[in-house]
């Protein structure tokens, strides 16, 4: 089972450019998320998903966008690189909301130089 | 302001020895979950508490949700190198707080050594 499954593993910017992080999930959750992880910081909410076509800020959403045109795939576009946005990306998702569990997805680390 | 405060951050300790991890918000939880993370790999959810007063076991593990629901525990008896990992908590708090979305602690690192 793939679960969610997110592309690429790594990747290297430069400031200023833009890339998309990809997500799929294959357990036709309504509910998906994509957070950050920096050291000692925990997971940080930057948007997530109620269901296609829906899509909320989470905490830290500025210097990112989103889209959920299916129920599968929620891609993360980060749009002018910054040195901040040097961090783990996270992909999730989930079967109910707040007391369901989260699915994860390996991760993706992106460095902005 | 952290909504949700985990401690220690980082823990090392000798095979065979016990820990305990806790999580504690001024807030009241709906829910609460705990995920553990090893490098290189998402968190896997390890339980969730909902009721006060829950206690919950999973092994070596121990887990338990304050009476209050302010707070949450993780005890781990007779800790093995195979525990050693990034233990996460995340608590639920009522949609009014912060839009029912799971808020996640800073972590605590884990090391276990033989």
């Amino acid at each position: 089972n793939a679960g969610v499954t997110q592309t690429p593993k790594f990747r290297i910017l430069k400031i200023g450019q833009s890339m998309t992080l990809q997500c799929a999930q294959d357990m036709n959750h309504n509910y998906m998320y994509w957070y950050r992880q920096d050291p000692g910081m925990g997971l940080k909410l930057i948007y997530y998903s109620v269901g296609a076509g829906i899509t909320d800020k989470g905490e830290v959403p500025n210097g990112y966008n989103v889209s959920r045109s299916t129920t599968e795939d929620f891609p993360l576009r980060l749009e002018l690189a910054a040195p901040s946005q040097t961090s783990v990306y996270f992909c999730a998702s989930s079967f109910r909301e707040s007391t369901g569990e989260l699915f994860f997805g390996e991760g993706s680390r992106l460095t902005v130089l | 302001t952290q909504l949700l405060e985990q401690s220690p951050q980082f823990l090392s300790i000798q095979e065979g020895e016990n820990l305990t991890v806790y999580c504690n918000s001024s807030s009241v939880f709906s829910s609460l979950q705990w995920y553990r993370q090893e490098p290189g790999e998402g968190p896997v959810l390890l339980v969730t508490v909902v009721t006060g007063g829950e206690v919950k076991k999973l092994k070596r593990l121990t887990f338990q949700f304050g009476d209050a629901r302010k707070d949450s525990s993780l005890h781990i008896t007779a800790a093995q190198p195979g525990d050693t990992g990034l233990y996460l908590c995340a608590g639920a708090f009522p949609p009014q707080e912060y839009g029912n979305k799971l808020v996640f602690g800073a972590g605590t690192i884990l090391r276990v050594k033989s």
